[in-house]
């Protein structure tokens, strides 16, 4: 069954350091997302990116967070200068379709990052 | 207003129990519900979608009221293996974004 995965499973970095998170979404799917959640609370949304572009973002989404799509297989996240707050798993999610025919999101097992 | 908001329990249910849970949205041009499961320190996953109609899954029940903006859940014969949380999950038509409401813990006792 094809499924989303995600690199690395666990990062630890200090503060103000760089993280890119890497998502393989699945292959024909369209829509891919970036969520977040810190330890015990909700899954926060963050972007969402279509044709080769953001489509949407959260106000958490700010100039400190970049996603890119370098060559149609990877998806990634980067955090220029990560905060202690930026601890929190992050959970890639891939869907197939948007608009009027919202299908299933399928979601990677996630990166759990610790800034210290 | 929360844009989803549900009760974040715990609820706590004997083995073989009847339990519902419900959620309400805010934004009442939102088009596609969804109910996921999220185990602990694992990913959401889809439990079912909810349609206008109402559907059913097995021992899982799903319905929407749209003119009272809420969604609902209800588990029949509830099973150890339920124990998790569960995650009210609404698009907005002509939106991205998928919102995700803060989820509710089921605790299946023996």
């Amino acid at each position: 069954e094809p499924e989303v995965t995600q690199t690395p499973s666990h990062q630890v970095t200090q503060m103000g350091q760089e993280v890119i998170l890497r998502c393989v979404p699945i292959s024909n799917h369209l829509y891919f997302y970036w969520y977040r959640q810190i330890l015990g609370q909700k899954v926060e949304f963050l972007v969402s990116f279509y044709n080769n572009e953001i489509s949407e973002k959260s106000e958490i989404f700010d100039d400190q967070f970049s996603v890119e799509r370098p060559d149609g297989s990877n998806f990634t996240l980067k955090i220029r200068s990560t905060k202690l707050e930026d601890s929190a798993m992050y959970f890639c999610a891939s869907r197939v379709s948007g608009g009027l025919n919202t299908g299933e999101l399928f979601f990677g097992e996630g990166s759990r990052l610790t800034v210290l | 207003r929360k844009e989803v908001e549900q009760d974040p329990g715990p609820f706590n249910v004997p083995e073989g129990a009847t339990v519902a849970f419900n959620c309400t949205y805010s934004n009442s041009a939102s088009q596609s519900f969804f109910w996921y499961r999220q185990d602990c320190r694992k990913e959401p996953k889809l439990l079912m979608s909810v349609y206008s109609s109402g559907n059913e899954d097995g021992r899982f029940t799903a319905q929407l009221n749209r003119a009272s903006q809420y969604i609902s859940l209800l588990i029949r014969d509830s099973k150890l293996s339920d124990s998790a949380t569960y995650l009210c999950v609404v698009n907005p038509f002509g939106y991205q974004k998928v919102t995700f409401g803060t989820g509710t813990k089921l605790q299946v006792i023996p």
